[in-house]
């Protein structure tokens, strides 16, 4: 199974909005409704954000949101802010109970 | 609050084997499905492995199909991974993770391991 494609980065200044996307194929991402979202500061564990293209865990500020169209799934931080800045990973289940990640987008907040 | 605690990685030898354990704690650790997911460096995470909530069934990443071996321990609230044949590709931090909803919800923080000669 070949990683998620994601762009190695984007930025924004603070309060503006950054859009980061992850194209897969229709045996991943166009398949199943089941896209995940992590964002990764340095030196720590990744931290889930969106699950289910667009469902946010308790305690994930609502500035964080995802969509998805065929086989490429977005996240979208809206009203960017310091601490926003990490490395974000999309995932998405493959069936077969298997799971691929993208390669990461690292977001800079100018 | 979930926690989840890895241990046991370390520096190995090609062919060399490694037993890597989870402890966790804050949620009824026998209810719910158990994964693996490495992240090798400067790369993306890739999962690894991944148990049902009473052991029973297991499934496998390709990359590491009959060289690791994922097992849990209910009343011990333990999630364990046996590595066996490593390879210097294997090379990574390797996190335990709840998996809820098709998603890994809980990270432990990792533990590093290295395979070089």
């Amino acid at each position: 199974q070949s990683a998620l494609t994601q762009p190695p980065s984007a930025s924004g200044s603070p309060g503006q909005s950054v859009t980061i996307s992850c194209t897969g194929t229709s045996s991943d991402v166009g398949g199943y409704n089941h896209v995940s979202w992590y964002q990764q500061h340095p030196g720590k564990a990744p931290k889930l954000m969106i699950c289910e293209v667009n469902k946010r865990p308790s305690g994930v500020p609502d500035r964080f949101s995802g969509s998805k169209s065929g086989n490429t799934a977005s996240l979208t931080v809206s009203g960017l802010q310091a601490e926003d800045e990490a490395d974000y990973y999309c995932s998405s289940y493959t069936g077969g109970n298997g799971w691929v990640f993208g390669g990461g987008t690292k977001v800079t907040v100018l | 609050e979930v926690q989840l605690v890895e241990s046991g990685g370390d520096l190995v030898q090609p062919g060399g084997s490694l037993r890597l354990s989870c402890a966790a704690s804050g949620f009824t650790f026998s209810s719910y499905m158990m994964a693996w997911v490495r992240q090798g460096p400067g790369k993306g995470p890739e999962w690894v492995a991944k148990i049902k909530a009473d052991g029973r069934e297991k499934y496998y990443a390709d990359s590491v199909k009959g060289r690791f071996t994922v097992s849990r321990d209910n009343a011990q609230n333990s999630l364990y991974l046996q590595v066996d044949s490593l390879r210097v590709e294997d090379t990574a931090v390797y996190y335990c993770a709840l998996d809820a909803d098709y998603s890994f919800k809980s990270w432990g923080q990792g533990t590093l391991v290295t395979v070089s000669s």
